[in-house]
């Protein structure tokens, strides 16, 4: 099974910060790469797919880069409603696994 | 609007059986492939199995701890795939979420729009 490493897993920030996240494969997955965004007891949201395309109506703060085995999640200026739990996914080999997930709280 | 929208949860024992359904409307759900994750209480998500669109087989793969107790199917007819899970066991609590996974090449364009989730208990 392809292990996919994220961390951190939780991290406080600010406002404004830049925050980063990073998931790693424990083999090559090319591109394919999700991140998800989670809020409380609600549904998981795709924010990024291809590893960088950004879904459509995600505000561009959000930006995801990487390919082969190292990803990043970057969100350029932190906002109040980015405050989640995000998790990466990687869909190149059965089974497809998650990340743990990286919780993002207020500091 | 693009929607998806499962059905089927509840308290079950263990042993016992459920099928949850996932009924899709806003889009050509033939042409996509179906899949199941799931969130068990307080946990991360985990992929669950999924079935590929007849245009590609309509077969389906599995997570190991699933494997020939779940199964996923679907009838594009009524644009709803399945989720019948069989010989439950406690640790399958969990929420489930059905997916829209892919159209097709180059199955990168994936797992765009979630449903709204339905719990499974698993509980004597």
């Amino acid at each position: 099974d392809i292990q996919m490493t994220q961390s951190p897993s939780a991290m406080s920030a600010s406002v404004g910060d830049r925050v980063t996240i990073t998931c790693r494969a424990s083999q090559g997955i090319a591109n394919f790469l999700a991140w998800f965004q989670q809020k409380p007891g609600k549904v998981p949201k795709r924010l990024i797919y291809a590893a960088s395309s950004l879904q459509s109506g995600v505000p561009s703060r959000f930006s995801g880069s990487g390919s082969g085995t190292e990803f990043t999640l970057t969100i350029s200026s932190l906002q109040s409603e980015d405050f989640a739990t995000y998790y990466c996914l990687q869909h190149n080999g059965y089974p497809w696994t998650f990340g743990h997930g990286t919780k993002v709280e207020i500091k | 609007e693009v929607q998806l929208v499962e059905s089927g949860g509840g308290l079950v024992q263990p042993g016992r059986s459920l099928r949850l359904s996932c009924t899709g409307s806003g889009f050509a759900f033939g042409d996509y492939a179906m899949g199941w994750f799931r969130q068990a209480p307080g946990k991360g998500l985990e992929w669950v199995g999924f079935i590929r669109s007849k245009a590609y087989g309509g077969t389906s793969e599995y997570v190991a701890s699933v494997k020939g107790r779940f199964t996923v199917s679907r009838d594009d007819s009524k644009s709803i795939a399945y989720l019948q899970m069989n010989s439950l066991k406690t640790e399958d609590t969990a929420v489930y979420y059905c997916i829209r996974v892919v159209m097709g090449p180059p199955w990168l364009d994936a797992f765009d729009i979630w449903g709204q989730g339905t719990m499974v208990t698993v509980s004597s």
